[in-house]
């Protein structure tokens, strides 16, 4: 089984450009959620998706906005790029059960971003 | 919002050495997970262990739900173990999720 599939890689951007990332969950995976990662903050959540719907959110300004398609698949959006948002941005999916307990995650390779 | 601490921040240990790294939470949780980033920047899931006991290979973890944290062991390290070990946390069981990342500890093996 494919693994979670986030493209592009790398990229880099300039202040007040938009970025676009793409991630490709685990097929039969239909939550898919967004991490952003930088030396200073660590791992912080930014949003999760499931069946085309934002299901949690966390605490970042409206620049940053995803979206989930039919097929799981999904992508976040990043406007008027500034510096501090040089990241790693890191995707992961997993399947959705019902019950008390959540389910296993899995992350993709993550997109290296860099604001100049 | 819940709080996750990691202990040590940073360890460096001899090849063969075996280690244990802690991850306290401040509030009841229903998901619990270990991982391990490479130096490529990918996060490989060790366990998904909200509470008990689970062993693979040289990996073994124990969470004390009541207690509030968990032990992640590692037994004859290799060099390859060498990164960052992230715990996260969450409670929103079945409603989706939202990670609450530790700061990690970072691992070295030396040769």
């Amino acid at each position: 089984k494919a693994g979670v599939t986030q493209t592009p890689r790398y990229l880099i951007k300039t202040r007040g450009q938009q970025v676009t990332l793409s991630c490709s969950p685990i097929s039969g995976h239909r939550s898919v959620s967004w991490y952003q990662q930088t030396p200073g903050q660590g791992l912080q959540f930014l949003f999760e998706y499931f069946s085309e719907t934002q299901r949690n959110k966390g605490n970042f300004p409206g620049r940053f906005s995803g979206r989930q398609f039919s097929n799981s698949r999904s992508e976040m959006n990043v406007s008027t790029l500034e510096l501090g948002d040089s990241a790693l941005y890191l995707c992961a999916s997993s399947p959705h059960s019902p019950g008390p307990i959540g389910n296993t995650i899995y992350f993709g390779e993550g997109s290296w971003l860099t604001v100049v | 919002g819940i709080q996750v601490e990691q202990s040590p921040p940073d360890l460096i240990l001899q090849e063969g050495a075996n280690s244990t790294l802690r991850c306290n939470f401040s509030d009841s949780v229903n998901n619990l997970q270990w991982f391990h980033q490479n130096p490529w920047g990918q996060l490989i899931n060790l366990f998904y262990i909200p509470s008990g006991t689970k062993q693979n290979g040289r990996l073994s973890a124990t969470t004390v739900a009541t207690e509030r944290y968990s032990l992640l062991y590692i037994s004859s390290s290799q060099t390859t173990d060498s990164g960052v070990y992230f715990c996260a946390v969450d409670r929103r069981g079945n409603y989706g999720q939202n990670f609450v990342f530790g700061p990690g500890t970072r691992l070295s093996v030396l040769p």
